[in-house]
Parts: C-alpha cells; structure tokens; sequence
C-alpha cells in the first residue's frame, strides 16, 4: 500500500533551470495539494486540486505551476528556478475537500544554488 | 500576525511523562482540526480528526478543541521515545469557497529514555 509517491526525493538545481516533481496516490482520492516546508514558516499550500482538472492556486503559488494529469497524478513545476524555492516539497491527497484528513508523500527535498 | 501560532519548542521530557502540545488561533471559522505527528525525512502522518468543540481520545492520544477560547490541545500520556517527532496543529474552516488547511509551525518533542 504505497499510499503518496514522490518523485525525486532529492534534487538539487543551478538558478534558472526547470524541473517537474512528480506526485502519485493510489487511495483514489478527488483531491491532490502541493505544499512547501520551511523552517518557521511550517507548512504552506503553493496549489491544490480539489478533483480532476481543476486547480487553484494556494497561499505561495508564485514562481509554479501545476498540472492534474489524471485523478492519481498531480506534478509541480518550477520554470526557472530561484535560490527562494530551496524547500522540501509535499505532496498530499484526500478524499474530497481540505476539511477530511489529507495523506502526505515523504517529500522531494530541493536545493537551488 | 499568523493564523495559527504554535510553539515551536524544542520540548524535552523523560520516558512516561504526560506531554501537552497546544494551538492557538484567531480565525473563528474554523470547524475542522487535525494533530499530524511528523518524523524527521518523513511526510506528516495524521494522529487525530475532530470536529467542532469536545475530546477525542485514541489510545494514549486526547484531543481537545476549546472554540469559545480558539485553543486546541494533544495530550500525549506514558510518552515513549518513539513519541520523539514534530507535531504540527492544522485547521480547516469547511466547505467554503477557497478553503484550505492551514498548519501551524510545529512543535519538536523529544523524548529521553
């Protein structure tokens, strides 16, 4: 039962490079999130999916962009990467909505030099 | 000024002790709250789900929600060392439109044999 898969779970990246993480969930949930962790800041919503082919974008979406491939898969983008989206980065899905509990992947961990 | 304000510890205590890690917040929308227990290099992982005011008990876990003081609490009672993780509070404030699970910073508990 994997639950949310992350991919990669290391990165790192020169200024001005793209990379897509990728994100899947097997528990055939409606809706997929994105989020950002940083040291005292906790964790922040950079884009939400709250069912297939739709997104909205979250509290941080600045410098991202999303795409819900289909109800399992759900990737982030970074265009052209900036030193400021050094960050782990979750994934998350949940049956329908923020208010029932969300399920998280472990995490891409993202390095911008 | 954050929504929700969470003490970010480090807490420290011995094997057995009764642990209380609390939230506050100032949105008084919100309805749906939710204790994650975070491992480090790992993804949050949900302990407990409550709705509205009252106690949830699981095991050696109690959730408390006070909305007329905007207050939640875990308590956490015969800790152990494998207790020893981050807990972050979240919050949601139901079906409305663009809303979103907002996470407080997270509280680092460590647990001595």
């Amino acid at each position: 039962n994997a639950g949310v898969t992350q991919t990669p779970k290391f990165q790192v990246l020169k200024t001005g490079q793209s990379m897509t993480l990728q994100c899947a969930q097997d528990m055939n949930h409606n809706s997929m999130y994105w989020y950002r962790q940083d040291p005292g800041m906790g964790l922040r919503l950079i884009y939400y999916s709250a069912s297939e082919g739709t997104t909205d974008k979250g509290e941080v979406p600045n410098g991202y962009n999303v795409s819900r491939l289909n109800k399992r898969e759900f990737s982030l983008r970074l265009e052209s990467a900036a030193p400021s989206q050094t960050s782990v980065y979750f994934c998350a899905s949940s049956p329908f909505g923020p208010n029932q509990p969300q399920h998280f992947g472990d995490g891409t961990r993202l390095s911008i030099l | 000024q954050k929504e929700v304000e969470q003490d970010p510890g480090p807490l420290s205590v011995p094997e057995g002790a009764i642990v209380s890690l609390n939230c506050t917040y100032s949105n008084s929308a919100f309805q749906y709250f939710m204790w994650y227990r975070q491992y480090s290099r790992k993804g949050p992982e949900l302990l407990m789900y409550t709705y509205s005011s009252g106690n949830k008990e699981d095991g050696r876990f109690t959730a408390q929600v006070d909305k007329s003081s905007k207050y939640i609490s875990l308590f956490i009672r015969d800790s152990q060392p494998s207790d020893s993780a981050t807990y972050l509070c979240a919050m949601s404030a139901g079906e409305t439109s663009g809303s979103r699970l907002t996470f407080g910073e997270g509280t680092q508990l460590t647990v001595n044999p």
